[in-house]
């Protein structure tokens, strides 16, 4: 299965934009590149995720180059909230059976006052 | 809002005995899935399943089971409990991946120590 790579860490101040990268060198034509957070002591949620267009939400801009090699996911105006270890994931999803997800370690965002 | 709760949030186990952990979901979803989450590492896929009365192994399947008897419900069961298999254990669930996104909703977690 294709992983990702991202770095271990990341430091920003309150209200700065952070871009958070992700690679994926091998990734197939038919992975999605999905992102979630987690904050310590609870599960992982949800943030985005894409195919090949960039897309957006309230939560994110997520960047995917054209080669599909790498993504970016920009967070804008971060609060202390957005204090967490974000996960860069591929989905290979199949018609029901085989289902496998890769979970890396993630990059640990600190936000600053 | 989507929900999935687990039980116990915490145990302590002694090595070589069993261990369940139990999830539950209100989202009427088919898919469910086990993760384990070591510290400082991200989570890994154990066991998932697609339908009730069925389970399929994940990345890391040896040494747990697996049961799903009915949609809302998934076990994960360690028959012989060892060091190892200290870890956070995490229940997600969502609707059938493939050509749409499907996004997993996630449990608090369940700590697991066992000595």
């Amino acid at each position: 299965d294709a992983k990702t790579t991202q770095p271990d860490s990341m430091e920003s101040t309150e209200g700065e934009t952070v871009h958070l990268p992700c690679s994926h060198a091998t990734i197939s034509g038919n992975e999605y590149i999905y992102w979630y957070r987690q904050v310590p002591l609870q599960g992982p949620e949800y943030v985005t995720h894409g195919l090949q267009q960039n897309t957006t939400n309230s939560m994110a801009f997520l960047a995917i180059a054209s080669d599909r090699k790498s993504s970016t996911l920009i967070l804008t105006h971060v609060s202390l909230r957005d204090a967490a270890v974000y996960h860069c994931i591929l989905r290979v999803g199949r018609n029901y059976g085989n289902e496998k997800i890769t979970f890396g370690a993630g990059t640990k965002l600190t936000i600053k006052p | 809002e989507a929900a999935v709760t687990q039980s116990p949030r915490s145990k302590v186990a002694v090595t070589g005995g069993k261990v369940t952990l139990s999830c539950h979901q209100t989202n009427n979803h088919d898919y469910m899935y086990w993760y384990r989450q070591d510290t400082g590492h991200g989570l890994r896929l154990i066991h998932y399943s697609y339908v009730a009365d069925s389970t399929e192994k994940g990345d890391i399947p040896d040494g747990y089971k697996a049961s799903r008897p009915s949609q809302e419900n998934f076990s994960l069961i360690l028959e012989l409990a060892s060091l190892s298999q200290t870890a956070v254990y995490f229940c997600a669930s969502s609707d059938r991946p493939g050509y749409n996104y499907a996004e997993q909703f996630f449990g608090p977690g369940t700590r697991l120590t066992v000595l």
